[in-house]
């Protein structure tokens, strides 16, 4: 049972318009969310997150957006560039975990930033 | 700071052969994760450790997989004997607290033949 899910495989976008990659989880003990960025032959790289608490956090091109009733994320890139081509991750942890609160991901979605 | 460092980052064994990938977290990261990342599954937790004991390990999908952290700067995942459907890329990664986001290592990609 997946319980965080990213519906797009891939998304192709030009330079300078907005790229949007959503998220979708069942879980509603999650209060948690990140996004990974993962080039090929590299490891994740936390890009940004967000606290049940929020609705919105924004840093740069970047912003993140949470739907708690609809259990739903989103990750706003304004303006794509090139470089923000790459495998994008979504990820939940639940705080009532405590020190165990693990991470689960969704399996990705492919953005493609077209020059 | 380095970031988070794992060797080999290329593997190609036989199989049956044993495999012992290695992990060298964050200095002062107190939790330690390891995950398989494959096309079928897509990036699956294995195994993770608080302060170097290991608390979830339900992730590990046979015996045939081990996981140690003698050290707050050690950690090696052990697969002996190894099959070909072990084939995937592993990574390391570390976390300072429990409300933080994790660190990962760039990988080692093992292909079993």
């Amino acid at each position: 049972d997946q319980q965080v899910k990213q519906n797009s495989p891939s998304l192709s976008v030009q330079e300078g318009r907005i790229s949007i990659l959503n998220c979708d989880y069942t879980n509603s003990m999650f209060d948690y969310f990140l996004w990974y960025k993962k080039y090929p032959a590299e490891g994740p790289t936390f890009l940004i997150s967000i606290s049940s608490i929020k609705d919105k956090n924004e840093d740069g091109r970047f912003t993140v957006f949470l739907n708690k009733s609809a259990k739903h994320l989103s990750l706003h890139i304004v303006p794509s560039q090139p470089g923000d081509s790459a495998v994008y991750f979504c990820a939940a942890s639940a705080s009532s975990s405590g020190s165990a609160r693990q991470l689960t991901f969704g399996s990705g979605t492919q953005l493609t930033v077209l020059p | 700071d380095a970031g988070v460092i794992q060797s080999p980052r290329h593997e190609v064994t036989e199989m049956g052969q044993e495999v012992t990938l290695r992990c060298k977290p964050i200095s002062g990261h107190n939790s330690l994760f390891w995950y398989r990342q494959t096309m079928m599954r897509g990036l699956e937790l294995l195994i993770y450790f608080n302060n170097n004991v290991p608390i979830d390990d339900s992730g590990m999908p046979e015996d045939r997989f081990s996981a140690k952290m003698p050290n707050a700067s050690f950690s090696t995942l052990k697969i002996q004997p190894s099959e070909p459907r072990d084939s995937a890329v592993y990574f390391c990664a570390s976390r300072l607290r429990a409300a933080g986001e994790q660190y990962f290592g760039p990988g080692t990609r093992l292909t079993v033949t």
